[in-house]
């Protein structure tokens, strides 16, 4: 069964302190990996695509990284706007173009 | 341009009650998607419709649960007798394939649906 794992759950930092969000994966191929933003009360907003081990994506403050297992979302210096949840999916080779989604995590960035 | 647009935006329903929930994708996309998100739980997949193809129906949870797509276009979920445990935030997303492996998803801004 495919499966999608994001830690930690929740994230607590200081503005300026740079952290990295984790999301594992277990499936039988790997067709793309997304990285979403979601703000309260809102629907995921889509952020990165990456496709096999080795890529990275890079959107201001946010780096995202991908090998065989597994995705970090690098955030380098985060602000306060930063806070919200951060959503992974994978799309598997060989079948239907329905993404699986992890549980996010949940970051909030202190002033 | 025009981003999914979903309606109503909050909807209070009495338990047994039919609803509807409307999506409008983004013009031009064939693939439009159907997901619930119950507080501080993830994206429940429900149905997902592509093209003229049969819909994926996998994720309905049960038979109270339909869905249709008018012209490959704006899209109706069907929630009848409606049950406390529907209570949740229902979202819609499209995409469009673009030749590459795999395509991201646009999604709207939900429906909260809450069953009394």
């Amino acid at each position: 069964e495919d499966q999608v794992t994001q830690s930690p759950e929740a994230l607590r930092l200081q503005e300026g302190e740079s952290s990295s969000l984790n999301c594992s994966y277990t499936v039988s191929g790997l067709r793309g990996l997304f990285w979403y933003r979601q703000d309260p009360g809102k629907g995921p907003e889509f952020l990165f695509t990456l496709y096999s081990a080795g890529e990275e994506k890079e959107k201001e403050r946010l780096k995202a990284t991908l090998t065989k297992k597994e995705s970090f979302l690098h955030i380098t210096a985060p602000k306060p706007e930063d806070s919200a949840t951060y959503l992974c999916a994978v799309q598997v080779s060989g079948g239907s173009y329905i993404p699986t989604f992890g549980r996010g995590t949940s970051l909030i960035v202190h002033p | 341009g025009a981003g999914v647009s979903q309606s109503p935006s909050n909807k209070v329903t009495e338990k047994g009650k039919d609803v509807e929930l409307r999506c409008d994708p983004i013009s031009g996309h064939t693939a439009l998607y159907w997901y619930r998100q119950s507080l501080g739980q993830g994206l429940e997949f429900l149905i997902y419709f592509q093209g003229n193809s049969a819909p994926d129906k996998s994720g309905l949870p049960s038979d109270r649960f339909s869905a249709e797509r008018t012209g490959g276009s704006v899209s109706t979920l069907t929630i009848q007798r409606t049950q406390q445990e529907d209570s949740a935030v229902y979202l819609c997303a499209s995409s469009q394939p673009t030749g590459l492996p795999s395509y991201e998803q646009y999604f709207g801004p939900g429906t909260r649906l809450t069953v009394t």
